[in-house]
């Protein structure tokens, strides 16, 4: 049982670039988010999604897509990549909100 | 005013001693959450609570709908414990957003 999967783990891009991070989960669950972290602040969320076909923006959404085709994946895609998203990403899941929420391992982003 | 309020944001404890940490919200809420995050970023799931108190192992956490305050306790603490703990609390329609706290380093000496 792998989780919640999230790749890649450390990625260097220069500003204006796009890219997309990737997030999958295994457990069915139907609630999917990603949040940013940042020095000093706490997590803040960017998306979230509560089931195939239905996404929604966070507090942070601008400069960043998601989409929901399959139950397991929620990729992030950053579109024109600025140094201010320089930051740490998670990815989450739970079967609804209030459970237990599980987080991918972090993808840390660096934008030169 | 953050909607999640977290304090102390760093506690420093001897090995052994019994930890408080505590989170206050502004906002009423269906759910709170405590996780920890170890140095290296992993995040897991402590705690999810609507009310009343749980348990597991040394960790005990309590919430207080009606004062919108929830605590963790830590008790005979050690070095293993030191991580930074944060408390989320799940609001917004259907109950679909969590909204963190800054999170609190604890950090216990041997």
């Amino acid at each position: 049982n792998a989780g919640v999967t999230q790749t890649p783990k450390f990625q260097v891009l220069k500003t204006g670039q796009s890219m997309t991070l990737q997030c999958a989960q295994d457990m069915n669950h139907e609630y999917m988010s990603w949040y940013r972290q940042d020095p000093g602040m706490g997590l803040r969320l960017i998306h979230y999604s509560v089931g195939a076909g239905i996404t929604d923006q966070g507090e942070v959404p601008n400069g960043y897509n998601v989409s929901r085709s399959t139950t397991e994946d929620f990729p992030l895609r950053l579109l024109s990549a600025a140094p201010s998203q320089t930051s740490v990403y998670f990815c989450a899941s739970s079967y609804v909100p209030g459970n237990t929420i599980y987080f991918g391992e972090g993808s840390w982003l660096t934008v030169v | 005013k953050n909607e999640v309020e977290q304090s102390p944001q760093n506690l420093t404890a001897q090995e052994g001693e019994f930890i408080t940490i505590n989170c206050s919200y502004s906002v009423g809420i269906s759910a709170l959450h405590w996780l920890q995050q170890h140095p290296g970023g992993g995040i897991v799931s402590l705690f999810m609570l609507s009310s009343g108190k749980k348990k597991h192992g040394r960790l005990i956490a309590t919430i207080n709908i009606q004062e919108k305050h929830s605590s963790l306790h830590i008790t005979a603490s050690h070095p293993r414990d030191s991580a930074v703990y944060i408390c989320a609390h799940v609001g917004g329609t259907s109950g679909s957003r969590l909204t963190f706290g800054e999170g609190t380093q604890l950090t216990v000496n041997p």
